[in-house]
């Protein structure tokens, strides 16, 4: 049982170029997220899903658009990045909300320069 | 913004002391979840409150919810090294199913 996995787990970008992240979770799970971590922020959702086909913004959802076509799937996209999203993005899903605990993914390392 | 304030920021013990970590709301809170993040690792989920009041315990870690469910605490009894890294309170925030996090308490421990 793989859990959460997110790839790329390491990249670097110039800025305004573009790339997508994934997440695929293989526990059925209904929601899921995206954060971003920087220092001293802790951890803050840029987006989530609640389900296939729905996507809703987060606290800090400018410069990031999402896409759930596929339950198990979950893709973080920036379409001209920017040294200020230079972060650690984490993808995480749980069962439903409010009951269960969250996965979290292994976290991709992104440096834009 | 975020609604719950995690308190303290750092905090460095010696191995043995003992260390408590504060998670604070304005608002009533529905649930509330910890999580440990080990350092260069992924937030891992610990436990889960709902009760008002409730009390859990996990070996050396004791959970606590308080009764008006505003504020929730995370205390460890004499710290070993392997409890290092970044602890995280976490709650939904309204229906729709955000999962908001506090900023989380660095926890060093000197041997």
């Amino acid at each position: 049982n793989a859990g959460v996995t997110q790839t790329p787990k390491f990249r670097v970008l110039k800025t305004g170029q573009s790339m997508t992240l994934l997440c695929a979770q293989d526990m059925n799970h209904e929601y899921m997220y995206w954060y971003r971590q920087d220092p001293g922020m802790g951890l803050r959702l840029i987006h989530y899903s609640v389900g296939e086909g729905t996507t809703a913004k987060g606290e800090v959802p400018d410069g990031y658009n999402v896409s759930r076509l596929k339950k198990q799937n979950f893709l973080l996209g920036l379409e001209s990045a920017a040294p200020s999203q230079t972060s650690v993005y984490f993808c995480a899903s749980t069962y439903y909300t409010g009951g269960t605990e969250a996965f979290f993914g292994q976290g991709t390392r992104l440096t834009v320069v | 913004g975020q609604q719950v304030m995690q308190i303290p920021q750092y905090q460095h013990v010696q191995e043995g002391e003992d260390f408590t970590t504060y998670c604070n709301s304005s608002t009533t809170l529905s649930n509330i979840q910890w999580y440990k993040q080990r350092p260069g690792g992924h937030p891992v989920f610990l436990i889960q409150l709902v009760k008002s009041g409730e009390v859990k315990k996990q070996k050396r870690l004791t959970f606590q919810f308080g009764e008006a469910k505003k504020n929730s605490s995370l205390h460890i009894t004499a710290t070993q090294t392997t409890d290092v890294g970044t602890y995280f309170c976490g709650y939904i925030r309204g229906s729709q199913g955000n999962l908001i996090f506090g900023k989380g308490t660095k926890l060093s421990v000197k041997p």
